[in-house]
């Protein structure tokens, strides 16, 4: 069946160095991934997608990377800050499952000063 | 911006009662979404609806019932409250995946404690 999921529930970074969440899925149907940031007592919010065209999408410090053979997403971000902390969840989607969007159950980052 | 807005922050219901949560967006998008989230689950998709009137099961729609009346407002409804619903809910709302950009906008969720 369809799954998203993380290979690490917590991430503990020292401020200042980069951090990176991984993600695995299973639908080799899912063309499009998402990854949002959830912070403490707010929704998910957007924070960079990637269409399974592309293997490689740089934000403002975050880079999202896919690597469809092996079917593992993930999100690196640069100079970690203090407002990083929160839960990442990486999401999937594809035309052919009706606009369905699959979330994983997320990893936590916590930043250490 | 895009605006999703639950009504309700927190709710807390009684066992048996039926609750409603209600969900308006203001982006005219075609689909919406409910969402249960709950600690080390991640975010489980209860209904969505890709059109008025239109809803489709998501993985947990098991004591839950959704309304499509107007494309703006989707509702989640608990027929019979039980304390096994007692979570977050979050809706959400998106245009549809045939366009170029189809993540989704979240309101800012709705704490029910079912006692």
């Amino acid at each position: 069946g369809e799954s998203v999921g993380l290979h690490l529930p917590t991430l503990s970074v020292q401020e200042g160095d980069n951090s990176i969440i991984n993600c695995a899925y299973s639908n080799s149907a899912s063309d499009y991934f998402i990854w949002y940031k959830q912070e403490s007592g707010k929704g998910p919010q957007f924070i960079i997608d990637i269409r399974s065209n592309m293997d490689k999408r740089q934000g403002q410090r975050v880079t999202v990377l896919l690597n469809k053979t092996v079917k593992h997403l993930s999100l690196q971000i640069a100079a970690t800050q203090p407002g990083d902390s929160a839960v990442y969840f990486c999401a999937e989607t594809s035309r052919s499952s009706a606009s369905k969007i699959i979330f994983g159950s997320g990893t936590r980052l916590s930043i250490r000063p | 911006d895009v605006k999703v807005t639950q009504s309700s922050r927190y709710l807390v219901k009684r066992t048996g009662e039926k609750v409603f949560l209600e969900c308006v967006q203001d982006m005219d998008h075609e689909n919406m979404f409910w969402y249960r989230q709950d600690p080390g689950l991640g975010l489980r998709l209860i209904y969505f609806s890709y059109d008025v009137k239109m809803k489709e099961k998501g993985d947990i729609p098991e004591g839950y019932s959704v309304s499509r009346e107007k494309k703006e407002r989707f509702s989640l409804i608990l027929e019979s409250a039980s304390t096994n619903q007692t979570s977050m809910y979050l809706c959400a709302s998106s245009p549809p995946t045939q366009g170029t950009n189809t993540e989704a906008f979240f309101g800012q969720g709705t704490r029910l404690t079912v006692v």
